[in-house]
């Protein structure tokens, strides 16, 4: 299937401090999705992108999609304890939707 | 209101063994997803209904998964003869759209252990 690379695999920061993440494929998407998953839940969505260059904010979180439409980031600003999770991007062809393999955020108080 | 959920959170069974995993969507939604996460890894796609309709099973690692959504609401994902590599947390999405699904909500998954 489809690889999408993420990277960093895991960041260990402090509180306050900004996050960025990104997520590379060798694939064209038509959308890019961000998702945060915590221990023993499924995935929640956290920002949906449409179109390149789309850059878009749910909070103190903004995503990208990339001109090329084969890589997207999501940074985190000001970062606070609750942040902590792995982070997923998902880019959709056809009718699926491909994972990459996570960024793993820890937030030291 | 009530979000996706998934029955049993937890199973373990013993190589060889038949396993039915439950996935209740929300209320009215259109599309139903099934994923594959394996320890460490970004869900897999497994197979697609919309209704009733099972639109893509291109997912399922062999002929011993088989799922069904026969009313187009609740849906079961069967393993027939389960394998170690079967161990995984099993994840189901709904969505509310009949089109391209982009809106997801996933339920908390099922953890199954082959042993």
């Amino acid at each position: 299937g489809q690889q999408l690379n993420q990277s960093p695999q895991s960041m260990f920061i402090q509180e306050g401090e900004d996050v960025s993440m990104n997520c590379t494929s060798s694939s064209i998407f038509n959308t890019w999705l961000w998702y945060k998953q915590e221990p023993g839940e499924g995935p929640v969505l956290l920002i949906a992108l449409y179109k390149a260059g789309e850059l878009t904010s749910n909070g103190r979180l903004t995503a990208q999609f990339g001109i090329t439409r084969k890589d997207s980031f999501l940074n985190i600003s000001a970062s606070i304890p609750s942040d902590v999770g792995i982070y997923f991007c998902a880019g959709l062809a056809g009718n699926q939707f491909y994972f990459g393999t996570g960024t793993s955020l820890t937030v030291i108080p | 209101g009530a979000g996706v959920s998934q029955s049993p959170r937890y199973k373990v069974a013993k190589r060889g063994q038949d396993v039915a995993l439950r996935c209740d969507p929300i209320s009215g939604h259109v599309s139903l997803f099934w994923y594959q996460q394996a320890l460490g890894q970004g869900p897999e796609f497994l197979t697609y209904f919309q209704n009733e309709a099972q639109l893509d099973k291109s997912g399922l690692p062999s002929d011993r998964f088989f799922a069904e959504r026969p009313e187009g609401s609740v849906s079961t994902l069967k393993i027939q003869r389960t394998q170690q590599e079967d161990s995984a947390v099993y994840l189901c999405a709904s969505s509310l759209a009949g089109a391209v699904p982009y809106e997801q909500y996933f339920g908390p998954g099922t953890r199954l252990t082959v042993t």
